[in-house]
């Protein structure tokens, strides 16, 4: 069975600040990872997946296999990225459906 | 850009009553998901459509749910008999084919459900 765990429920820091939101997942076969975003009043929306190795609105992520994480970091936080964070993982074996980490609330004070 | 249209936003029923909420997914999207996501908890997968026929359910959806694609463009999920449990918002998605991975996950606004 696939999991993702996110450790942290919150996560304040101020405007130009670097930030990292850790997510670890645990899955036997060869998942695909995303980070999805949900700023207030809206829809989950993609942020980034792991094989398109891009950067989004300044985000990046980096799959480490060895030791089963996708953290999302972005080096100069704004309060347009306060917004809830969710890492969630995808398995063709498990039909591609998403599985979700419990999310990160990111709040970037001015 | 397309998106997903859930509706209504906001529900609100009594308990044991039958729901039933709608979505349009993306018009060319072949696969369509239900999540559901109670307040102050993780987004779960409920089932995951594709062919008109059910290819995954978790063990929330139980025998009170039921989803259809009465039509071309609508994907429904009902609830036969609201429980307060029940009480979450809900989450239409819808995906492509697109690569050897798949495209992602396309979410709607949801449906905020409160069962009385």
């Amino acid at each position: 069975a696939q999991r993702v765990t996110q450790p942290e429920k919150l996560l304040s820091v101020f405007k130009g600040a670097p930030v990292e939101l850790k997510c670890n997942y645990s899955y036997s076969g060869s998942p695909e990872l995303f980070w999805y975003v949900q700023y207030s009043r809206q829809r989950l929306q993609l942020l980034l997946r792991h094989i398109s190795r891009e950067s989004i609105k300044g985000f990046t992520a980096d799959l480490n296999k060895g030791e089963t994480s996708f953290h999302l970091k972005k080096p100069f936080a704004q309060e347009e990225d306060s917004a809830m964070y969710y890492c969630a993982l995808s398995a063709r074996a498990a039909g591609n459906k998403l599985t979700f980490g419990g999310g990160t609330r990111v709040l970037v004070k001015p | 850009e397309p998106e997903v249209t859930q509706t209504p936003s906001h529900q609100v029923t009594q308990m044991g009553q039958e729901v039933i909420l709608r979505c349009v997914p993306i018009s060319n999207h072949l696969y369509f998901y239900w999540y559901r996501q109670i307040l102050g908890q993780k987004v779960e997968f409920l089932v995951s459509f594709y062919n008109n026929e059910i290819s995954e359910k978790s063990e929330i959806f139980d025998d009170q749910f039921s989803v259809e694609r009465p039509d071309g463009s609508n994907f429904t999920l009902k609830i036969r008999s609201t429980k307060l449990e029940d009480s979450a918002m809900y989450f239409c998605a819808s995906r492509g084919i697109g690569g050897v991975r798949g495209s992602p996950l396309h979410f709607g606004n949801g449906t905020r459900l409160t069962v009385t």
